[in-house]
C-alpha cells in the first residue's frame, strides 16, 4: 500500500512570514489537491495539480502560492502569514476522476 | 459552484443504536458520492460511494441516493464507540475533472 506524508505535522510561524507546507506520495497518482479544513466550515480548495507542473486555483487560492515539481510531491505556501489563518492543512491525491481521494494527516498551522 | 450541506452539526447515540446523518447538494448532474470518516488529529478516510440512484449496504453501513431530491443518506447499525468521528459527505463529478466538494461534517458521538 502506498502513503501520503506530509510535513511538517505543525507548523509555527509569525504574521506577515511566508510559509511552505510539503507534500510526498508514493500512489503515483496523477492529481494532488490542497485543502484547508476550518472549523465548522468544511474543506475548502486552495489548490490542484492534475499532472506534473500543472496549477489549478481552487475556491481559496488568494494568498496562497504551489508548486507541482515532481508528480509525487505538492507544496503549497502561505504568502504572508495572517492570524486567522489558524487551520489545518490537508493534502491529499487521486488516480482518476471519481475515485477516492486519499488525504494526509495534515499540517496544523498557527500564527503568532 | 457545488453546495453540499450536511445535518445534524452533531449527533450523540448509545451504543448498539442506528445512526443516520444526510447530505444535500445542489447540482443534479453530479456523478459520485462519497462519506469520509475523520478522527481526530487525522485525514479523512473514505467510507463508501454511491453512483447510481437507490441504496448500497456495505457491512454495518448503508447509504441512500435519491438524485430528484438532490439528498444522500449514511445510516450505521449497531453504531460501536469507535464510530465516533466527524463524518464528512463530498460531491464529485458534475464540474471540474475529478474535484470533490465537501460539507461542514457531522460529529458523531456513540456513548458506551
Amino acid at each position: 500500500g502506498g502513503i501520503i506524508t506530509q510535513t511538517p505535522k505543525f507548523l509555527i510561524g509569525q504574521e506577515g512570514q511566508k510559509l511552505t507546507l510539503k507534500c510526498q506520495q508514493n500512489f503515483n497518482h496523477d492529481t494532488m489537491y490542497w485543502y484547508r479544513q476550518d472549523s465548522g466550515k468544511g474543506l475548502r480548495l486552495i489548490y490542484y495539480s492534475i499532472t506534473e507542473n500543472d496549477l489549478q486555483k481552487g475556491d481559496l487560492s488568494e494568498g496562497y502560492d504551489a508548486s507541482r515539481e515532481k508528480k509525487s510531491s505538492f507544496s503549497l505556501t502561505v504568502t504572508s502569514a495572517q492570524k486567522n489563518e489558524m487551520a489545518v492543512f490537508l493534502c491529499a491525491s487521486s488516480g482518476t476522476a471519481n475515485s477516492d481521494y486519499t488525504f494526509g494527516s495534515g499540517t496544523r498551522l498557527l500564527v503568532i | 459552484q457545488e453546495k453540499v450541506q450536511q445535518s445534524p452539526e452533531s449527533l450523540i447515540v448509545p451504543e448498539g443504536a442506528m445512526s443516520s446523518l444526510n447530505c444535500t447538494f445542489s447540482n443534479s448532474a453530479s456523478q459520485s458520492i462519497w462519506w469520509y470518516q475523520q478522527h481526530p488529529g487525522k485525514g479523512p478516510e473514505a467510507l463508501i460511494s454511491i453512483f447510481s440512484n437507490g441504496n448500497k449496504k456495505e457491512g454495518r453501513l448503508t447509504v441512500y441516493l435519491n438524485r430528484a431530491s438532490l439528498h444522500v443518506s449514511l445510516h450505521i447499525r449497531d453504531s460501536q464507540p469507535s464510530d465516533s468521528a466527524v463524518y464528512l459527505c463530498a460531491v464529485g463529478g458534475g464540474s471540474a475533472l475529478g474535484r470533490l466538494h465537501f460539507g461542514a461534517g457531522t460529529q458523531l458521538i456513540v456513548i458506551p
